[in-house]
């Protein structure tokens, strides 16, 4: 059983197209992340919700929306999508808001925008 | 501001031991954690340091020194399979809320 799921695992999609990715984990975590990481690899926080709640919004365009319908699960949607936006998605999880006791991250959703 | 320095490629040889250093400008710090990430896989944690000195685990050992901001992952006995990069993440409080910030990552290559 996989902690963290991501799907799909790889997005191919034309500019201006609307996509999402869905996330969910099983260790029953109240936390949960959004990381970008870039072609340089940095990786960067986008968002965190703790049991359905936003508590992390970092400086991210408005076309990123992230929906958690329950603690377990943690989607990102994207909108009007722009070549800038290709990289690798990391959803990861944490016991709660503290994360002292580090995060699990998913295997990532490579998005190519073409 | 949040910086995280750590450098990007080192090489080693198998059997031999190699020192990743980390050195990180933030505010509101409360831990350090180190992640190893092989291409195109998931970050994987490593360590956790959150009080100044040495945590040792197995073959991999972490060090923090929180008056230097500096940090360092120890790898010893190195495999083939420890190529891979290493991601080096401040916990900041910054904000009100805890994250992890990483930097880069130094990607390690191991040699025969």
């Amino acid at each position: 059983d996989t902690a963290v799921s991501q799907t799909p695992k790889y997005l191919v999609t034309q500019m201006g197209n609307d996509k999402s990715i869905k996330c969910e984990q099983n260790l029953g975590h109240d936390t949960m992340y959004w990381y970008k990481q870039d072609s340089k690899k940095f990786l960067k926080i986008m968002f965190s919700y703790n049991n359905k709640e936003l508590i992390i919004n970092e400086t991210v365009p408005n076309r990123f929306s992230p929906k958690s319908p329950d603690k377990a699960h943690l989607n990102l949607h994207i909108n009007s999508l722009e070549l800038g936006d290709s990289a690798v998605y990391f959803c990861a999880s944490s016991p709660n808001r503290d994360g002292n006791y580090g995060y699990t991250f998913g295997s990532g959703t490579r998005l190519t925008v073409v | 501001g949040q910086n995280i320095d750590q450098p990007t490629e080192m090489t080693a040889t198998e059997g031999a031991i190699v020192q990743i250093n980390c050195t990180y400008q933030t505010s509101g710090f409360n831990g350090l954690f180190w992640y190893q990430q092989h291409a195109g896989e998931a970050p994987t944690f490593l360590s956790y340091n959150v009080l100044d000195g040495l945590e040792e685990k197995g073959r991999f050992s972490s060090f923090l020194s929180r008056s230097k901001g500096y940090s360092y992952l120890l790898l010893k006995e190195l495999q083939m399979k420890d190529s891979a990069s290493y991601l080096c993440a401040v916990r900041s409080t910054k904000g009100g809320y805890n994250k992890l910030i990483f930097g880069a990552g130094t990607r390690l290559a191991v040699h025969p």
